[in-house]
Formats: structure tokens, sequence, C-alpha cells
């Protein structure tokens, strides 16, 4: 149980191209999910907390209107990269998290590679 | 703030032999602790989680890890590593944004695991 599907796995664009990537949680109903995005050999950093049906609180220094975040329901939320450039070429990963106190472990979709040429 | 320390960037081990991956941790109030293992281009993967209890918390795949209040730590062990341990471990704590009862997790650095036959 607990399952993330997150996709594509792999995005290869063109500078200027917006990407939309997909987390949902397939066998349970995700109060709250999160965005990280981790740079080789580095550990994660979160850019930003959904909860459906609301803003997504976003981390520091992490561009709103570049990253949209949207958690339309339960079990979905989206990340769009609007007008991606080669420095936003990562690895970004969601998960999701049953709880809304944080006791309950985070479950993670495989990852998205972003490469923008 | 919460944070959690991996003071290892890298750990070797034999094959057969005990493993300890190292945490350690700063928190206001009780500290909710997690471990995560990553295999290069996945999501993380839970392994355990102290909540409050037993010092001592057996996870997934064969691994445990001791919660110690007095050294703040939280290092994770398995009595004999396979190969198939090699692996990015985190360590991980959560985080409650000021008055609004949300929250995040901070992660670690992550620490390298190999095990050689």
């Amino acid at each position: 149980g607990a399952v993330v599907s997150q996709h594509p796995s792999w995005v290869i664009c063109k500078s200027g191209t917006s990407v939309k990537i997909e987390c949902r949680s397939l066998d349970f109903q995700a109060t709250t999910m999160f965005w990280y995005r981790q740079f080789p050999k580095q550990s994660l950093m979160l850019m930003a907390t959904s909860n459906e049906g609301s803003k997504a609180t976003y981390e520091q220094g992490v561009e709103k209107d570049k990253f949209l975040i949207n958690h339309a329901s339960l079990t979905l939320s989206t990340l769009t990269v609007t007008s991606a450039h080669p420095e936003d070429s990562s690895f970004y990963i969601c998960s999701a998290a049953t709880t809304g106190t944080g006791s309950q472990p985070q479950h993670f979709g495989d990852g998205t590679r972003l490469s923008i040429l | 703030a919460q944070s959690v320390a991996q003071p290892e960037d890298q750990v070797n081990v034999a094959e057969g032999n005990p493993l300890t991956v190292k945490c350690t941790y700063s928190v206001s109030g009780n500290p909710y602790l997690f471990w995560y293992v990553q295999y290069p281009n996945r999501g993380l993967q839970f392994l355990l989680k102290y909540i409050t209890g037993d010092n001592l918390v057996k996870g997934s795949y064969g691994f445990e890890a001791e919660f110690n209040k007095s050294q703040t730590s939280f290092h994770l062990k398995k009595p004999s590593a396979l190969v198939s341990d090699s692996a990015l471990y985190f360590c991980a704590v959560r985080d409650i944004r000021g008055t609004s009862g949300t929250y995040k997790y901070i992660f670690g650095t992550g620490t390298r695991l190999k095990v050689l036959a």
C-alpha cells in the first residue's frame, strides 16, 4: 500500500518550455503533498508544501510564479515549471503524507529528471 | 529551528559485517525522526521512524535504529550488511511551522553506504 505515482519520469525539452509534473497517491488520500528538488550528490531541498484545496506554502527563495503548484484533489498535485531554463534542470521528487501531524512517514514518487536544453 | 546532521558522507563496510549510519538531531520538544533509503534515480523509501515508546526501533529490510535522547542521536544499524544495501540513506526530522500547526520535514545531507563483497 501507500503508492505514489509520479510522471513523467524523464523530460527533455527546449528552453522556454513549460513542463508539468504530476504526483498521484494511488491507494490513499494525501492531506499534504511535498515537492522537493535534488541536485546531484546533494540532499533534498523542499520547494513547497501543498494541502488539498488551499494555496501552496513555498520555501524561502523558491519563485512562486516559476514553480506553480496545484493540489486539486486529495490524490493529485501538480508542479508546473514555467518557462524553464537550463538552470532548472534537476531531479524533482514529490511525496505525500496521510496525516496532519507529521507522525506518519512520507511516501515518495520515483522522481522526474528534468533536462532543459 | 529543527535540524539533523549526518556527519559521514560515505560509509564503507564489508558484506556480513554490522553497519552503522549516524544521525544527530536538534529539536525543540519531542522529536519525530525518520530514516529513508534512496536508490539511483528513484524516490525515497521509508525504513523506520521514532515517535515515542521503545528507544530501539525495528524497520524494513532488517534495519533498526536507536533513539538516544541524551546524545540526541538516532543512528541506523543493521547486524549483517548485504551488497544490496548499498544506497543513499537520509535521516529526517519533523519541523512544525510556527503557530500554524502545519509541518514539513528536514532532511540530513545523506550518507552513501557502500557494502563491499
